[in-house]
């Protein structure tokens, strides 16, 4: 079945450095691609989006691109900031076109940013 | 303009015992979703309901679990005779009725189960 596979955590770095976590997928369709954020004791917040390939969603700095070439779905950001630690999920949407379907989650990768 | 909203934002319940979690979701948001997580594991889908229509419940567990989305009032999601592995957050997401593929769901601040 369809699946997504995210880089494990947890993930230390510093303020103002680099940040990519790692996320691949397996799915039989054209599936939409997700990054959720999750801050200590909350929901979960939708981070950006791609529903088709070569697109890239973006939000608040982080940034991520569908390749279908290499069904993948990487979250990068420039610099993060120490507000930006958190825990982020990765998610595909098992339904093409149509209706909405159950979204398939990652595990989660823990981001620490110290100051 | 509110959120999905969730209640209780912590329950607990002795082995047993039956657990109710409520979710109201956005305003004008005809679709339900209940996810589950438990400890350091991302979130599992569970449920997706329409009003008054169970629409996919192939994540539920067979017994035990029930779910349901009435014309009126919040989608309840009902554990019976809870068990120790059920201690878990339990999500709950909401989307637009909209012909337009995959609306991003929005997500409540979960209801934690404990069990004792």
């Amino acid at each position: 079945g369809d699946s997504v596979t995210q880089m494990e955590g947890p993930v230390t770095l510093s303020e103002e450095a680099f940040l990519t976590i790692n996320c691949t997928y397996t799915a039989t369709g054209y599936p939409s691609l997700f990054w959720y954020v999750q801050y200590p004791g909350e929901g979960l917040q939708l981070l950006l989006k791609a529903t088709k390939a070569d697109d890239k969603g973006s939000n608040k700095g982080f940034e991520a691109t569908y390749r279908k070439e290499t069904t993948s779905f990487h979250l990068e950001k420039g610099s993060v900031q120490v507000s930006d630690s958190a825990v982020y999920f990765c998610a595909l949407s098992d339904k093409d076109g149509g209706s909405q379907g159950n979204l398939i989650f990652g595990k989660g990768t823990k981001l620490s940013v110290k100051p | 303009n509110a959120g999905v909203m969730q209640n209780p934002r912590h329950l607990v319940r002795r082995r047993g015992q039956e657990a109710r979690l409520r979710c109201s979701p956005m305003k004008g948001h005809s679709h339900v979703y209940w996810y589950r997580q438990l400890p350091e594991e991302g979130l599992k889908f569970m449920v997706y309901l329409q009003k008054e229509n169970i629409i996919d419940e192939s994540g539920m567990p067979k017994e035990r679990f029930s779910a349901e989305f009435p014309k009126e009032g919040p989608s309840i999601l009902r554990i019976q005779q809870v068990v120790r592995g059920d201690s878990a957050a339990y999500f709950c997401a909401s989307s637009p009725h909209d012909r337009v593929a995959n609306q991003p769901q929005h997500f409540g601040d979960g209801t934690r189960l404990s069990i004792l």
